[in-house]
């Protein structure tokens, strides 16, 4: 069973970039699509971007100018930056893998990362 | 930034059925063709439920079913029970990418 580890700093600083890393153990990258999705507290879920095993990304296009996605097969993680970063930012950031090889829609989650912007 | 709208809240006595709607504002009727739900406990990550509309991954009781009709997709829990009281979240294609609903919970009387 595939599993998901997300990480991350934290605590980010308003204007800073964040950075989140999922690392992927019992399963290949190659196949699939890497979601990251985030939850602000007490809110619902936001879809933030994919990446396909090849490199081929997708955004969400209230957040494209200021998000990278990207994945590594060598060291089997999935990465996630976000520029710029506001309070707006806080939430708990997800790695979700798509449920079968070839579709997007997420099949398997990580625990989350929480994040909160503050200075 | 939603383009998918779902009842804030619905609610059912155990033993009865409810049904979650989600609306979507695309106008291509195919996009709904991919309609997953998601259910989601307090602090917890979310459960794949439903996919392609109406399909149950291994594991997902049977009291759990999905429907399309137009622009609109449907998610029926039948037979409610007590651990089905959660907060429930469409997803689908909206055009040139994907989205969630706003989320629905679900509470049991």
């Amino acid at each position: 069973q595939v599993q998901l580890q997300e990480s991350g700093p934290g605590l980010v600083k308003p204007s800073e970039t964040l950075s989140l890393t999922c690392a992927v153990s019992g399963g290949p990258i190659s196949g699939y699509y890497w979601n990251w999705i985030r939850q602000p507290p007490g809110k619902g879920l936001e879809w933030i971007a994919y990446v396909y095993f090849t490199g081929t990304t997708n955004y969400n296009p209230s957040l494209k100018s200021r998000v990278a996605i990207s994945v590594d097969t060598s060291k089997n993680q999935i990465s996630l930056k976000l520029r710029s970063v506001s309070a707006a930012d806080t939430a708990v950031y997800y790695c979700a893998r798509g449920y079968s090889a070839s579709r997007v829609f997420p099949g398997f989650w990580g625990q989350g990362t929480p994040v909160t912007v503050s200075s | 930034q939603s383009a998918l709208t779902q009842p804030r809240s619905v609610s059912g006595s155990p033993g009865q059925s409810v049904t979650i709607s989600c609306t979507g504002t695309s106008s291509d009727a195919s996009d709904y063709n991919y309609v997953s739900w998601y259910q989601q406990y307090p602090g917890r990550a979310p459960k794949l439920m439903i996919y392609d509309v109406t399909k149950r991954p291994s594991g997902v009781p049977d009291r759990f079913s999905g429907s399309k009709s137009g622009s609109s997709a449907s998610l029926t829990i039948s037979g409610l029970q007590a651990e089905d009281e959660a907060d429930y979240y469409c997803w689908s294609y909206a055009g040139t990418f994907w989205v969630f609903g706003g989320g629905t919970k679900v509470t049991v009387l």
